[in-house]
């Protein structure tokens, strides 16, 4: 079974500066998908970014960023200059790629940004 | 941009009653998906619906859920006899097509079962 962890349930940042949000994941699959959700707190689910297993270069999407490390199974998510509307729930989340199934969720990191 | 849009926003009902969460996805989108979030914690997968019928569901998705797409444009979660523990917010999603898009999700519905 393929879960999804995020190690850090709380994280904060100052305005402007650079947060990294931490992500790995379990899997026996080659080929797969990684993403990046937001959940402010009108509580919606925003895609924010994605990757594909089988890319090397990691997504950029302007101020986000991942760091994709397949060996480790690691994918981490740089927001740069920070901005108060970055405040939410940040969710990492796997999916396999050649099937209709099921996005697994990590628990949840939620980000604090201080003015 | 095209949504995914849930009715109703919250839903209030008492233990055993039945509830039925509607979902209308993107119109061109093929896979449906209901979610759940139990308030703080994480958002947990229910059932996949491709092709008029289930194509995955998980253990919490028991004999007392279903889902149908009766008009070709809803997408339904019954809940046939509701429990405390089913208070939780309730994410519907869809998707074009299986390979790598992200899901667009709804913006829930929030169930408070009293």
């Amino acid at each position: 079974a393929q879960t999804v962890t995020q190690s850090q349930p709380e994280m904060s940042v100052q305005e402007a500066e650079t947060v990294t949000l931490s992500c790995t994941y379990d899997t026996s699959e080659s080929d797969y998908y990684l993403f990046w959700y937001k959940q402010p707190p009108s509580r919606q689910m925003i895609l924010v970014i994605r990757q594909e297993a089988y890319k090397q270069q990691n997504a950029t999407e302007n101020r986000f960023s991942v760091n994709f490390q397949k060996a480790a199974k690691s994918f981490s998510l740089k927001i740069s200059d920070s901005q108060l509307g970055d405040a939410a729930m940040y969710f990492c989340a796997y999916r396999r790629q050649y099937n209709n199934n099921d996005m697994r969720f990590g628990a949840g990191t939620r980000l604090t940004v201080k003015p | 941009e095209p949504e995914v849009t849930q009715t109703p926003s919250h839903q209030v009902t008492q233990m055993g009653q039945e509830v039925i969460l509607r979902c209308v996805p993107i119109s061109n989108h093929l896979y449906f998906y209901w979610y759940r979030q139990i308030l703080g914690q994480k958002v947990e997968f229910l059932v996949s619906f491709y092709n008029n019928e289930i194509s995955e569901k998980s253990e919490i998705f028991d004999d007392q859920f279903s889902v149908e797409r009766p008009d070709g444009s809803n997408f339904t979660l019954k809940i046939r006899s509701t429990k405390l523990e089913d208070s939780a917010m309730y994410f519907c999603a869809s998707t074009y097509t299986e390979v790598n898009y992200g899901y667009t999700f709804g913006s829930g519905t929030r169930l408070t079962v009293v």
